[in-house]
């Protein structure tokens, strides 16, 4: 069985301030890694996923994961937020022979002016 | 391409009601999910197709039918709501497994009171 963690419930930043939001995994077999991003009233988008090769994935609007193994995590990054990040994100794995995603239960990420 | 498109957007019904929510793909996609979404609990699989004619239920299936006739379209239905069943409904599509991304639709949201 899989399942996925998300560490905070909500995250509030100051614009042009770093942040991480924070994802453990456990899961039997090999797994497939995901962030999505979901803006208030829409559905989920990706940002970013890992598959295989580097460790170190880059997606769209400058966010980064780093897929560790050894800690079963994969946490995400932004050296510098703006307003327009304020939305939900939800870490996801997959590993399943029919493409399921377990989702974590999502991060608020607030971020202020 | 229109992508993941989902029928109606809002929904109020009573409890004991019935309703049918529609997802279409044009994007020639094999596999095709169903998802809820509540507050703190992420998105949980309901039931998933793996082709056209197929269907197999996911994590929460009591309560909802599914049937996908055509390959572009999966249906989810409720036969008797109940005001558990208040949730976001999320349809998803991925062409294949080695792909493993999922395209979501825009969500249905629905209240039974």
């Amino acid at each position: 069985a899989q399942s996925v963690t998300q560490l905070d419930s909500q995250v509030p930043v100051f614009e042009e301030a770093p942040v991480e939001l924070r994802c453990n995994y456990s899961s039997s077999v090999s797994v497939y890694l995901f962030w999505y991003v979901q803006y208030p009233n829409q559905g989920l988008q990706l940002l970013l996923k890992y598959l295989s090769g580097s460790t170190l994935v880059k997606g769209i609007n400058g966010f980064e994961a780093e897929f560790n193994k050894s800690q079963t995590s994969f946490h995400l990054r932004k050296p510098s937020v703006h307003i327009s990040d304020t939305a939900e994100y939800f870490c996801a794995v997959s590993g399943t022979s029919y493409g399921k995603l377990t989702f974590g239960q999502g991060t608020i990420l607030t971020v202020h002016p | 391409n229109a992508g993941v498109t989902q029928t109606p957007k809002f929904r109020v019904l009573k409890t004991g009601q019935s309703m049918t929510l529609l997802c279409a793909q044009d994007m020639n996609h094999e596999y095709m999910y169903w998802y809820r979404q509540d507050p703190g609990m992420g998105l949980r699989l309901i039931h998933y197709s793996v082709g056209e004619g197929t269907t197999a239920k996911g994590e929460v299936p009591d309560g909802y039918n599914v049937s996908r006739l055509k390959k572009q379209n999966f249906l989810l239905g409720l036969e008797s709501a109940a005001p558990s069943q208040t949730s976001v409904y999320f349809c998803a599509s991925t062409p294949d497994l080695g792909f493993y991304e999922q395209y979501f639709g825009p969500g249905t949201r629905l209240t039974v009171t």
